[in-house]
């Protein structure tokens, strides 16, 4: 069974600051995906990016990057010079490939971010 | 851009009463899944549909529950006999044919049973 861990419920900061979304994961198998989607207060699910278990190196979207570190099953995200329309809930999620199946994914919970101008 | 469709945004109904939600996935894809996820928690993967037939399902997928493909484009989840535990956003999501495809998910349906 796979499990993902988000221990972060809520954070606020303030507009301009950085901050750092914590994701730890739990799956057996050697193949896997691990993704981010944001859920904005009008609540659809937005695709942020997904990783694959063999690829460790860490991504840079604009002010949007990711750590992936297999040696602690984690898959942190972190936003830079936060602003105010990153508010909204961010989940991180995993998909494992253990043979056939139809891959659905596992949520965390939920980080709620605040970003206060 | 190709987007998931779901209908309607916002479903009321009474406690015992079937619904029916509809989501339009992308037009190439061919895996559709449905998601729950009771307010404030986290989403739940609920059922998967390949082929058309059900691939998979999750414990929370019990006889009241059904999916269908009715056509060519619709693919839809129906509540028999709703209860109040029932409320939730429904999240419809479709991928391509590889299963390291990308889910991209719907607007959502919120349901609220009264």
């Amino acid at each position: 069974a796979q499990k993902v861990t988000q221990a972060q419920t809520e954070i606020s900061v303030v507009e301009k600051e950085d901050v750092t979304l914590d994701c730890v994961y739990e799956t057996r198998d050697t193949t896997y995906y691990l993704f981010w989607y944001k859920q904005p207060p009008s609540g659809e699910l937005v695709f942020l990016i997904r990783r694959n278990s063999f690829d460790e190196q860490n991504e840079i979207s604009g002010r949007y990057s990711w750590n992936f570190q297999k040696s602690t099953s984690s898959f942190n995200f972190t936003i830079t010079a936060s602003q105010v329309v990153d508010s909204a809930v961010y989940f991180c999620a995993l998909i494992a490939y253990s043979g056939a199946g139809s891959y659905q994914l596992t949520f965390g919970k939920g980080t709620k971010l605040s970003v206060i101008p | 851009e190709p987007e998931v469709t779901q209908t309607p945004s916002h479903q009321v109904t009474q406690m015992g009463q079937e619904v029916i939600l509809r989501c339009v996935p992308i037009s190439n894809h061919l895996y559709f899944y449905w998601y729950r996820q009771i307010l404030g928690q986290k989403v739940e993967f609920l059922v998967s549909f390949y082929n058309n037939e059900i691939s998979e399902k999750s414990e929370i997928f019990d006889d009241q529950f059904s999916v269908e493909r009715p056509d060519g484009s619709n693919f839809t989840l129906k509540i028999r006999s709703t209860k109040l535990e029932d409320s939730a956003m429904y999240f419809c999501a479709s991928r391509g044919g590889y299963s390291t495809d990308t889910q991209y998910f719907g607007p959502g349906t919120r349901l609220t049973v009264l």
